[in-house]
């Protein structure tokens, strides 16, 4: 079965740090394009960032510099590292796996609903 | 920076049709996929590519693309097909989402 797991739900203070991960089975992550997609509390989707098969990799203006997507070939899993956290990142994120080449999100992971709070 | 417009909501009797818009200057140019989410669960990709449907889709979700508009149609609605909808494009390497569309089934 083509799947997407994420990891459970986090509490961090404004400034912390955070990776989340989302563990692919059914198909190869690094073959594939990756997004992260987040969703604040009642409002609508937000697109995050991107990493490329070839490993190039792009991120929405509001997490430039701030949030890495990565992968481990070896665990088949993608990753977003989050730094310098703010309120304003508390949202469900999710990974999707592009069924071409920036094409449709076909396959969703559950969601992981991270909070920035102190 | 690249936005797509979609009404707020849109209501529709029982087993009538129902359309949602996506709106943008040229967007009869792109690409355009379209995701429905239920409350508390992860979207799902009812439209891929304009106009078609990945496999368990019902053939009553239908898509097109002209101009300035995208619309997403569904036939027969019913009471299951209740939900937030959202357009998607990808401009150069950045994806854009609608602000979604919240289907009332009356």
């Amino acid at each position: 079965e083509v799947r997407l797991v994420q990891s459970g739900r986090h509490l961090v203070q404004p400034g912390g740090s955070l990776r989340l991960s989302c563990a692919a089975s059914g198909f190869t992550v690094s073959t594939n394009y990756m997004t992260w997609v987040r969703q604040a509390p009642g409002k609508g989707l937000e697109w995050v960032s991107v990493i490329y098969s070839g490993g190039s990799s792009f991120y929405a203006d509001s997490v430039k510099d701030r949030f890495t997507i990565s992968r481990d070939n070896s665990k088949n899993t993608l990753y977003l590292q989050m730094n310098t956290l703010r309120g304003e990142d508390t949202a469900v994120y999710y990974c999707a796996r592009d069924r071409s080449v920036l094409d449709a999100l076909d396959i969703w992971g559950q969601g992981t609903m991270v909070t920035v709070s102190s | 920076s690249y936005e797509l417009t979609q009404p707020l909501s849109v209501s529709v009797a029982l087993g009538q049709t129902a359309r949602i818009t996506c709106g943008r200057n040229n967007i009869g140019s792109k690409n355009v996929h379209w995701y429905q989410q239920r409350p508390g669960q992860a979207p799902v990709l009812v439209i891929y590519r304009d106009s078609n449907r990945p496999s368990g889709i019902p053939e009553r979700f239908s898509g097109s693309n002209s101009g300035n508009t995208a619309t997403l149609t569904i036939s027969r609605a019913q009471a299951g097909d209740e939900a937030d909808y959202y357009c998607q494009v990808w401009d150069s390497s950045t994806g854009v989402f609608g602000g979604g569309t919240k289907l009332t089934v009356l």
